[in-house]
């Protein structure tokens, strides 16, 4: 089966810039999630769709920070604006539905990553 | 916060030893525990994952989880230079439907 399928792969932009990132998951997979993950630290959850609805952007920073997922598919992470603490990768994963239903390896799977630089 | 902590690292371990990987969290709630593997420049992969108290092997790899004591930890036997890699632990929470990762290990195999 194809992956999960990320672009663009590298972003440089100056501070105050936008950008938006793509991200087309696993076919039938209903769950997709957006995480930022600075250099050196752990993947950090921005938001989560269920299908086509919001299921957790608790720590998605909504002053600058908008994602969509339109028709439970594709999704866009938009950044508007940049600022240098923005600069990370971001990464995309699904998994065929949210994790901690224990019927089986709800597992994520995750993109190779758009990696974004904040000058 | 839910928290997961790992230790940084690096943890150096020569070809053929076997590695530990240690992760505690602070969720005692938490349900569902994964170890995934980062190379450097790359996207993280599913290891394995455990839900019950105990032991799980999956080739040279052993999954232990203590609840009580709110500790997971990552056995590799047999280490390779290959499995030279970050080493993430995450943690699903109670009530939440967040998955939570730790910093990740830093693990190097010595040839």
């Amino acid at each position: 089966e194809a992956g999960v399928a990320q672009s663009p792969r590298y972003k440089i932009i100056e501070k105050r810039q936008s950008v938006a990132f793509w991200c087309n998951p696993i076919s039938g997979h209903a769950t997709l999630y957006w995480y930022q993950q600075i250099l050196g630290q752990g993947p950090k959850l921005l938001i989560q769709f269920q299908n086509n609805g919001v299921v957790d952007d608790s720590q998605l920073p909504k002053d600058r920070f908008s994602a969509e997922r339109l028709k439970g598919v594709d999704s866009t992470l938009k950044i508007q604006p940049a600022k240098l603490e923005d600069s990370a990768v971001y990464l995309c994963a699904s998994s065929l539905d949210r994790v901690g239903r224990n019927s089986g390896a709800n597992v994520l799977t995750f993109g190779a990553g758009s990696r974004l630089t904040v000058l | 916060q839910k928290e997961v902590e790992q230790n940084s690292g690096p943890l150096s371990v020569p070809e053929g030893a076997i590695a530990s990987l240690n992760c505690t969290y602070s969720d005692r709630g938490s349900q569902s525990f994964f170890w995934y593997r980062q190379y450097s420049g790359k996207s993280p992969e599913l290891i394995m994952f455990i839900y019950s108290n105990g032991d799980k092997e999956d080739g040279r790899f052993t999954a232990q989880l203590n609840k009580a004591s709110q500790y997971v930890s990552l056995l590799i036997r047999d280490s390779q230079p290959s499995d030279s890699a970050t080493y993430l632990c995450a943690v699903y929470g109670a009530g939440s439907y967040q998955l939570t990762f730790g910093k990740g290990t830093k693990l190097s195999v010595i040839p």
